[in-house]
Parts: structure tokens; C-alpha cells; sequence
């Protein structure tokens, strides 16, 4: 079965720490995978896809088909990353398969 | 560019009631997506439209339909609401298949 997991529902860091957001999928295809952002009060927006292997906003996330894995990462967290963090898989060609969420709260 | 608009914010419905919610694409997309996200959970495919054809159906009911307009604009339908159905929708415009989508800010159904 197609599935994407998150396991931490929310996750608290201190401004400065490391962050790393897990990601785990289940899929017997080639995968494609986002890591979606939803700050307070606005949309769903991508904030990178593995595809692309750029960092946003000091975010990496590296797919690794060995453990099915596609966590997030950012080496010094900042306030104004506290937000709701999704990650996806693309599924065949036409949906997404969303995980629950992971909400990062970083405190000052 | 504008980017993809839903209406209305929100509304209130009763059990077995019918609705509607409109979905206006991002300019330059032909391919729009529906979701479903309940509280505390991540958003649920419902379907996809691609040049006025259903293109793909996740795991929900045929009281759950939809439309694409020739300006690439949708319509998620309804039938027979139940309480369940109360959650956030979103649309997601889309310049092709399986390529980045773009979020509108959703609409929020409460079934009474």
C-alpha cells in the first residue's frame, strides 16, 4: 500500500538547534517526494521536491530508497520556521499521498 | 499571475444537504485536484481533472463529484452530507500531471 508517514506530531527545538523533520514512505514505484509548509494563517505552499535536490530557506531533505526515507533537515533553526510541515508522495501521475503533519514549534 | 482562488471561505450545512464549492485555477494551469483534510490529518485526494476529464479518484464515495470548465475552473459536489463530511478542502491547480501543485486557501464545510 501506498503510504507516507510522519511520527512526530509535534516537534520543539530551540532557535540555533538542529531540526530534522522525518518522512518515511511506502511505495512499490519510483518515487517522487515533497516536503509541503503551512505557516499561520496561509496556504499549503511547496517548500522543496526531491527531484529538484535544492535547499529552501535552509532546508534539505535527501530521498534514501534504501530506508524509504525523505526527512527533512535544516542545520540551525529560526523562529520564523515554526509552521506545519507536510511531506508527500506523488503518486502515479496524477495525486498526492499526504502525511499527517509534523508541527515545529522553535523556541527563542 | 493570479494564483488559485476557492469559494466560499466557509459554510455551515445540514446532514443530507447538498453543496457546492468553486475552484478557480491558477492562470496557465489545465489540471486541478481536490483534497479533503480533517482536523489534526493531512490533506485526503479526492480527485483530479485534467482538461475537463476526471482524471484520477481516491478512496471516496460517488455522492462525492465533480466538474472542470472549459477555463480549467471546478466545482466539488456533494450529495447527502454527512457529519463526517465536515473538514477543510482544497483545490490544487496544476500546469500538468504530476508536476508541482499549487494550493488555494481552502474551503471550510461544518455539517450540522
Amino acid at each position: 500500500a501506498q503510504r507516507v508517514t510522519q511520527p512526530e506530531k509535534l516537534l520543539s527545538v530551540f532557535k540555533g538547534a538542529p531540526v530534522e523533520l522525518k518522512c518515511n514512505y511506502s511505495y512499490s514505484g519510483s518515487p517522487e517526494l515533497f516536503w509541503y509548509v503551512q505557516y499561520s494563517r496561509q496556504r499549503l505552499q511547496l517548500l522543496l521536491r526531491h527531484i529538484s535536490r535544492e535547499s529552501i530557506k535552509g532546508f534539505t531533505a535527501d530521498l534514501n530508497k534504501g530506508e524509504t526515507s525523505f526527512h527533512l533537515k535544516k542545520p540551525f533553526a529560526q523562529e520564523e520556521d515554526s509552521a506545519m510541515y507536510y511531506c508527500a508522495l506523488g503518486s502515479g501521475t496524477y495525486k498526492y499521498i499526504f502525511g499527517t503533519g509534523t508541527r515545529l514549534k522553535v523556541l527563542a | 499571475e493570479t494564483g488559485v482562488t476557492q469559494s466560499p471561505t466557509h459554510l455551515i450545512k445540514t446532514r443530507g444537504q447538498q453543496v457546492t464549492l468553486r475552484c478557480s485555477s491558477q492562470s496557465g494551469h489545465n489540471t486541478v485536484s481536490w483534497y479533503q483534510q480533517a482536523l489534526g490529518q493531512g490533506p485526503q485526494f479526492i480527485f483530479q481533472y485534467y482538461r475537463e476529464e476526471e482524471n484520477g479518484r481516491g478512496n471516496f464515495p460517488p455522492r462525492f463529484s465533480g466538474l472542470q470548465f472549459p477555463n480549467y475552473s471546478s466545482e466539488l459536489n456533494v450529495n447527502a452530507l454527512e457529519l463526517d463530511d465536515s473538514a477543510l478542502y482544497l483545490c490544487a491547480s496544476s500546469s500538468g500531471q504530476g508536476v508541482e501543485q499549487y494550493f488555494g486557501p481552502g474551503t471550510r464545510l461544518t455539517v450540522t
